[in-house]
């Protein structure tokens, strides 16, 4: 069975940086095609896309967010991070990671809400 | 970026009824197009691939097409369920792109 969780620090200032970690199990990231993607819903609004790594260790961003975005993996391939630098209240969403497995984004996590407040 | 224009954003139908929502591509995405429901609170779900592949275990009643630029998804018989907000995502090219979502209501 996939499953997917996110986890992250619920509230932060704005400033900080923003640090998520997807944790999951069923699946190995070191599988080829496997990509894990991040994300994010603003409350009542649509889907952005923000970042994927791959099986292959390389990494995709959203152009419009890329210079604040970092994503990463854990050498076990049971973890992905995202780092967002320099939050604001903007960046108030509930973040979700999901796997991309032969070419369809099949299995997401239940999100993480993060807010940016003062 | 690919731009996904959904429509419409919102639908108000009756059970048992048919719906189609749509999502017109900024450029040709050649099939890589799915289709999420989502329910309040909850994360996205899978229900097509490749425009019209139904994802296992969705009901039937719900079918995708098209092809190019348009792509449409289509819900039969409409059930109590199906009250939701559905999204299209483009799987093409990075970064992915979303439509806006269309809030199905049941009357």
């Amino acid at each position: 069975q996939v499953t997917l969780k996110e986890s992250g620090p619920g509230m932060l200032q704005p400033s900080k940086t923003l640090s998520l970690t997807c944790s999951f199990s069923g699946f190995s990231l070191s599988t080829s095609g496997m990509v894990v993607s991040w994300i994010r819903q603003p409350s009542g609004k649509s889907l952005e896309w923000l970042a994927a790594i791959d099986w292959d260790g390389d990494k995709y961003y959203n152009p419009s967010l890329k210079s604040r975005l970092t994503v990463s993996k854990d050498t076990s391939n049971t973890q992905v991070f995202l780092k967002i630098t320099s939050v604001d209240i903007a960046d108030t969403a509930t973040y979700y990671c999901a796997r991309r497995r032969l070419g369809v984004m099949d299995a997401w996590g239940q999100g993480a809400s993060v807010t940016v407040s003062s | 970026d690919i731009q996904m224009t959904q429509s419409p954003a919102s639908l108000s139908a009756s059970l048992g009824e048919t719906v189609s929502i749509e999502c017109l591509a900024s450029e040709d995405i050649y099939n890589n197009l799915a289709w999420y429901q989502q329910k309040p609170g909850k994360s996205p779900q899978l229900l097509i691939y490749y425009a019209s592949s139904l994802q296992d275990g969705v009901p039937s009643r719900f079918s995708g097409s098209g092809s190019g630029t348009q792509y449409s998804l289509k819900i039969n018989s409409l059930e109590s369920e199906d009250a939701a907000t559905y999204f299209c995502l483009q799987d093409s090219e990075y970064p992915r792109t979303f439509g806006g979502g269309t809030k199905l209501e049941l009357k």
